[in-house]
Protein backbone atom coordinates (compact mmCIF):
# COMPACT_ATOMS: atom_id res chain seq x y z
CA UNK A 1 0.00 0.00 0.00
CA UNK A 2 1.25 3.41 -0.93
CA UNK A 3 -0.12 7.00 -0.36
CA UNK A 4 1.57 9.98 -1.72
CA UNK A 5 0.20 13.58 -1.16
CA UNK A 6 1.61 15.90 -3.26
CA UNK A 7 0.36 19.74 -4.33
CA UNK A 8 1.32 21.73 -0.86
CA UNK A 9 2.48 24.97 -1.52
CA UNK A 10 2.90 28.76 -0.01
CA UNK A 11 -1.03 30.27 -0.46
CA UNK A 12 -2.54 33.65 0.11
CA UNK A 13 -5.53 33.99 2.52
CA UNK A 14 -8.97 33.50 0.36
CA UNK A 15 -6.61 31.47 -2.02
CA UNK A 16 -7.57 28.11 -3.26
CA UNK A 17 -5.05 24.87 -3.43
CA UNK A 18 -5.57 21.13 -5.00
CA UNK A 19 -3.95 18.29 -2.59
CA UNK A 20 -3.81 15.07 -4.69
CA UNK A 21 -3.16 11.56 -2.82
CA UNK A 22 -1.59 9.05 -5.61
CA UNK A 23 -2.28 5.70 -4.79
CA UNK A 24 -1.32 2.15 -5.27
CA UNK A 25 -0.95 -1.07 -4.27
CA UNK A 26 -4.85 -1.46 -3.35
CA UNK A 27 -8.11 -1.79 -4.68
CA UNK A 28 -8.74 2.46 -4.96
CA UNK A 29 -12.52 1.73 -5.11
CA UNK A 30 -12.94 -0.86 -2.27
CA UNK A 31 -12.07 1.65 0.14
CA UNK A 32 -12.78 4.76 2.55
CA UNK A 33 -10.02 7.45 1.85
CA UNK A 34 -9.82 10.43 4.28
CA UNK A 35 -8.02 13.68 4.88
CA UNK A 36 -6.57 14.75 8.22
CA UNK A 37 -4.70 17.77 9.25
CA UNK A 38 -2.13 18.68 11.45
CA UNK A 39 -1.19 22.22 12.34
CA UNK A 40 2.04 22.87 13.46
CA UNK A 41 3.30 21.52 16.61
CA UNK A 42 -0.71 20.48 17.48
CA UNK A 43 -2.70 17.45 17.60
CA UNK A 44 -4.68 16.05 14.22
CA UNK A 45 -7.97 17.09 13.10
CA UNK A 46 -10.16 15.04 10.68
CA UNK A 47 -10.85 17.05 7.52
CA UNK A 48 -13.20 14.88 5.29
CA UNK A 49 -14.46 11.79 4.12
CA UNK A 50 -14.55 10.01 0.92
CA UNK A 51 -16.73 6.38 1.37
CA UNK A 52 -15.97 4.00 -1.25
CA UNK A 53 -17.81 2.98 -4.54
CA UNK A 54 -20.42 0.81 -3.11
CA UNK A 55 -21.42 3.98 -1.18
CA UNK A 56 -21.08 6.02 -4.49
CA UNK A 57 -17.95 8.08 -3.49
CA UNK A 58 -20.27 10.12 -0.83
CA UNK A 59 -18.33 12.86 1.20
CA UNK A 60 -18.34 13.93 4.35
CA UNK A 61 -16.72 17.07 6.52
CA UNK A 62 -15.26 18.90 9.52
CA UNK A 63 -17.48 21.70 10.10
CA UNK A 64 -14.70 24.15 9.67
CA UNK A 65 -14.01 23.36 6.49
CA UNK A 66 -17.47 22.74 5.19
CA UNK A 67 -18.73 24.86 2.14
CA UNK A 68 -14.95 25.65 1.37
CA UNK A 69 -13.07 22.38 1.04
CA UNK A 70 -14.18 19.33 -1.69
CA UNK A 71 -12.57 15.77 -1.64
CA UNK A 72 -13.00 13.99 -5.08
CA UNK A 73 -11.62 11.18 -6.64
CA UNK A 74 -10.25 9.59 -9.77
CA UNK A 75 -10.64 6.04 -10.24
CA UNK A 76 -8.49 5.88 -13.74
CA UNK A 77 -5.79 7.47 -11.72
CA UNK A 78 -6.21 5.86 -8.39
CA UNK A 79 -6.26 9.55 -6.96
CA UNK A 80 -8.10 11.16 -4.13
CA UNK A 81 -8.07 14.76 -4.15
CA UNK A 82 -8.98 17.64 -1.77
CA UNK A 83 -9.82 20.94 -3.12
CA UNK A 84 -9.26 23.72 -1.07
CA UNK A 85 -11.35 27.22 -1.23
CA UNK A 86 -11.21 30.31 0.97
CA UNK A 87 -8.40 29.40 2.63
CA UNK A 88 -7.49 30.71 5.97
CA UNK A 89 -4.25 31.65 8.18
CA UNK A 90 -6.10 28.46 10.16
CA UNK A 91 -6.33 26.29 7.47
CA UNK A 92 -1.95 26.44 7.98
CA UNK A 93 -1.30 22.69 8.32
CA UNK A 94 0.25 19.56 7.34
CA UNK A 95 -2.45 17.43 4.92
CA UNK A 96 -2.62 13.41 5.08
CA UNK A 97 -4.64 11.64 3.03
CA UNK A 98 -5.21 8.29 5.20
CA UNK A 99 -7.21 4.59 3.69
CA UNK A 100 -9.54 3.09 5.33
CA UNK A 101 -12.31 3.18 7.86
CA UNK A 102 -9.76 2.73 10.91
CA UNK A 103 -7.10 4.76 8.96
CA UNK A 104 -5.06 1.93 8.56
CA UNK A 105 -2.73 3.90 6.00
CA UNK A 106 -1.20 7.34 5.87
CA UNK A 107 1.08 9.08 3.35
CA UNK A 108 3.51 11.41 4.18
CA UNK A 109 1.95 14.63 4.30
CA UNK A 110 2.20 17.41 2.58
CA UNK A 111 2.78 21.69 4.04
CA UNK A 112 -0.11 24.10 3.60
CA UNK A 113 0.92 27.41 4.19
CA UNK A 114 -1.80 30.20 4.23
CA UNK A 115 -0.06 33.80 4.53
CA UNK A 116 -0.26 36.87 2.83
CA UNK B 1 -19.34 16.56 18.54
CA UNK B 2 -17.57 13.65 20.42
CA UNK B 3 -15.37 14.91 22.55
CA UNK B 4 -11.93 12.54 23.39
CA UNK B 5 -10.43 13.27 26.63
CA UNK B 6 -7.00 11.69 26.64
CA UNK B 7 -4.59 11.59 29.46
CA UNK B 8 -2.05 11.98 30.67
CA UNK B 9 -0.43 14.91 28.16
CA UNK B 10 2.46 13.10 28.84
CA UNK B 11 4.80 11.34 31.06
CA UNK B 12 7.60 9.79 31.57
CA UNK B 13 8.91 6.57 31.75
CA UNK B 14 12.23 4.02 32.09
CA UNK B 15 13.09 2.04 29.06
CA UNK B 16 11.90 -1.41 29.80
CA UNK B 17 9.04 -0.07 31.85
CA UNK B 18 5.16 0.02 31.18
CA UNK B 19 2.59 2.92 30.21
CA UNK B 20 -0.96 3.11 30.07
CA UNK B 21 -2.90 6.27 28.17
CA UNK B 22 -6.47 6.55 28.47
CA UNK B 23 -8.93 8.48 26.17
CA UNK B 24 -12.26 8.97 27.66
CA UNK B 25 -15.39 9.57 25.11
CA UNK B 26 -18.00 12.25 26.18
CA UNK B 27 -20.88 9.74 24.97
CA UNK B 28 -20.44 6.01 24.29
CA UNK B 29 -19.19 5.26 21.07
CA UNK B 30 -18.97 1.67 21.15
CA UNK B 31 -15.90 -0.42 20.57
CA UNK B 32 -14.99 2.25 17.59
CA UNK B 33 -11.77 3.44 18.50
CA UNK B 34 -8.15 3.53 17.15
CA UNK B 35 -4.68 4.36 18.59
CA UNK B 36 -1.70 5.98 17.06
CA UNK B 37 1.40 6.53 17.13
CA UNK B 38 3.27 9.41 16.12
CA UNK B 39 7.13 10.60 15.79
CA UNK B 40 8.59 14.04 15.25
CA UNK B 41 8.27 14.91 11.43
CA UNK B 42 6.51 11.70 10.46
CA UNK B 43 3.16 10.48 9.70
CA UNK B 44 0.87 9.00 12.70
CA UNK B 45 0.96 4.80 12.25
CA UNK B 46 -1.94 2.90 12.99
CA UNK B 47 -1.56 0.84 15.96
CA UNK B 48 -4.68 -0.84 17.32
CA UNK B 49 -8.52 -0.24 15.61
CA UNK B 50 -11.81 -1.49 17.10
CA UNK B 51 -10.02 -0.40 20.46
CA UNK B 52 -8.43 -3.81 20.86
CA UNK B 53 -7.64 -5.38 17.70
CA UNK B 54 -3.67 -4.84 16.96
CA UNK B 55 -3.16 -3.70 13.21
CA UNK B 56 -0.78 -6.31 10.91
CA UNK B 57 2.56 -6.26 11.75
CA UNK B 58 1.97 -3.92 15.64
CA UNK B 59 4.36 -5.95 18.04
CA UNK B 60 2.01 -7.37 20.91
CA UNK B 61 3.18 -5.13 23.76
CA UNK B 62 1.02 -3.09 22.41
CA UNK B 63 -2.67 -3.43 23.68
CA UNK B 64 -6.14 -1.85 23.78
CA UNK B 65 -8.84 -2.23 25.91
CA UNK B 66 -11.83 -0.58 26.44
CA UNK B 67 -15.80 0.01 25.46
CA UNK B 68 -18.42 2.26 25.47
CA UNK B 69 -17.04 5.89 27.02
CA UNK B 70 -13.77 4.47 28.34
CA UNK B 71 -10.46 3.16 26.66
CA UNK B 72 -7.12 2.67 27.45
CA UNK B 73 -3.60 1.78 25.59
CA UNK B 74 -0.91 0.07 27.09
CA UNK B 75 2.73 -0.27 26.14
CA UNK B 76 5.01 -3.20 27.96
CA UNK B 77 8.95 -3.23 27.84
CA UNK B 78 8.80 0.02 26.65
CA UNK B 79 12.01 0.45 24.08
CA UNK B 80 13.42 3.66 22.81
CA UNK B 81 11.72 3.21 19.11
CA UNK B 82 8.19 3.54 21.19
CA UNK B 83 9.11 7.05 22.86
CA UNK B 84 6.21 9.21 20.92
CA UNK B 85 2.83 10.98 20.67
CA UNK B 86 0.13 8.22 21.10
CA UNK B 87 -3.37 9.86 19.57
CA UNK B 88 -7.02 8.41 20.26
CA UNK B 89 -9.57 8.56 17.25
CA UNK B 90 -13.14 7.86 17.77
CA UNK B 91 -15.12 6.87 14.01
CA UNK B 92 -18.26 6.02 15.33
CA UNK B 93 -20.23 9.30 15.03
CA UNK B 94 -19.04 12.47 12.55
CA UNK B 95 -17.15 14.77 12.79
CA UNK B 96 -14.53 11.91 14.06
CA UNK B 97 -12.58 13.45 16.70
CA UNK B 98 -9.26 12.63 18.02
CA UNK B 99 -7.85 12.80 21.51
CA UNK B 100 -5.39 15.93 22.22
CA UNK B 101 -2.05 12.70 22.82
CA UNK B 102 -0.09 11.63 25.11
CA UNK B 103 3.65 12.22 24.59
CA UNK B 104 5.80 9.24 25.91
CA UNK B 105 9.19 10.80 26.88
CA UNK B 106 12.03 8.92 28.34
Amino acid sequence: VRLEESGGDLVQPRGSLRLSCATSGFIFSDHYMDWVRQAPGKGLEWVGRSRNKPNNYTTQYAASVRGRFVISRDESRNSLYLLMSSLRTEDTAVYFCTRGRQFGDWGQGALVTVSS
Amino acid sequence: DIQMTQSPSSLSAPVGGRVTITCRASQDISSYLAWFQQKPGKAPKSLIYAASTLQTGVPSKFSGSGSGTAFSLTINSLQPEDFATYFCLQYSFYPLTFGQGTKVEI
